[in-house]
């Protein structure tokens, strides 16, 4: 089965840095990549997704890039700000898995003021 | 239009017992998933559904059953308690078209002595 990789565990910034997440994949058939934020206590809520057939995809501060013949994908957060402190989780799913998805361990980041 | 909605959201159970975790959706989603989290090891997929009538089993099955006898609900039932599924218990759904988002629902706290 697919295997999800995610580094670091934790992040500590300042705000107004850059904070860059990374996950490695095992399943070479994976072609689906949401990443999901969770604040303590709370549900996962997706804040970016990308699919195998781009490299990469922007959301104001957010973005994810995808190397498919590398196997690895990386979420990137400009700027960041206190609010962005949480727990972010990477996840790899197959075209026909509809809703099967392969968590990484996931990052604490913590935003500094 | 409530989402997914989970009860309860807390629950203590003594090793041995057995109880029904509730799940219901008001998206007509047709996909629906169970994960378990616990600390540092991410989501991990429990059981999902691909509609009424189908389920199948995910990466940590052992000692919970599932059914879905409606496209809304899809309750997680663990049939005989033990400490080890002390976890918080995460019900998610998507719509059908292969790798769309997953809306999760808050979140059920379970702890088992």
């Amino acid at each position: 089965g697919e295997n999800v990789e995610q580094h670091p565990s934790t992040l500590s910034v300042q705000e107004g840095d850059s904070a860059v997440i990374k996950c490695t994949y095992s399943d070479s058939a994976s072609n689906y990549f949401p990443w999901y934020k969770q604040e303590l206590g709370k549900r996962p809520q997706l804040i970016i997704d990308i699919r195998s057939n781009v490299g990469e995809k922007k959301d104001q501060r957010i973005a994810v890039t995808l190397n498919k013949t590398a196997k690895h994908f990386s979420l990137h957060i400009t700027e960041t700000q206190p609010e962005d402190s949480a727990v972010y989780f990477c996840a790899a799913a197959r075209g026909t898995s509809y809703g099967k998805l392969t968590f990484g361990q996931g990052t604490i980041l913590t935003v500094h003021p | 239009n409530a989402g997914v909605t989970q009860t309860p959201k807390f629950q203590v159970l003594k090793t041995g017992q057995s109880m029904t975790l509730q799940c219901a959706q008001d998206m007509n989603h047709e996909y629906m998933s169970w994960y378990r989290q616990d600390p540092g090891m991410g989501l991990r997929l429990i059981h999902y559904s691909v509609g009424a009538g189908i389920t199948d089993q995910g990466e940590v099955p052992n000692g919970y059953n599932v059914s879905r006898s409606t496209t809304e609900d899809f309750p997680l039932r663990l049939l005989s308690a033990a400490p080890s599924q002390t976890s918080v218990y995460f019900c998610a759904s998507s719509p059908p078209g292969g790798n769309q988002p997953q809306h999760f629902g808050d979140g059920t706290r379970l702890s088992i002595l």
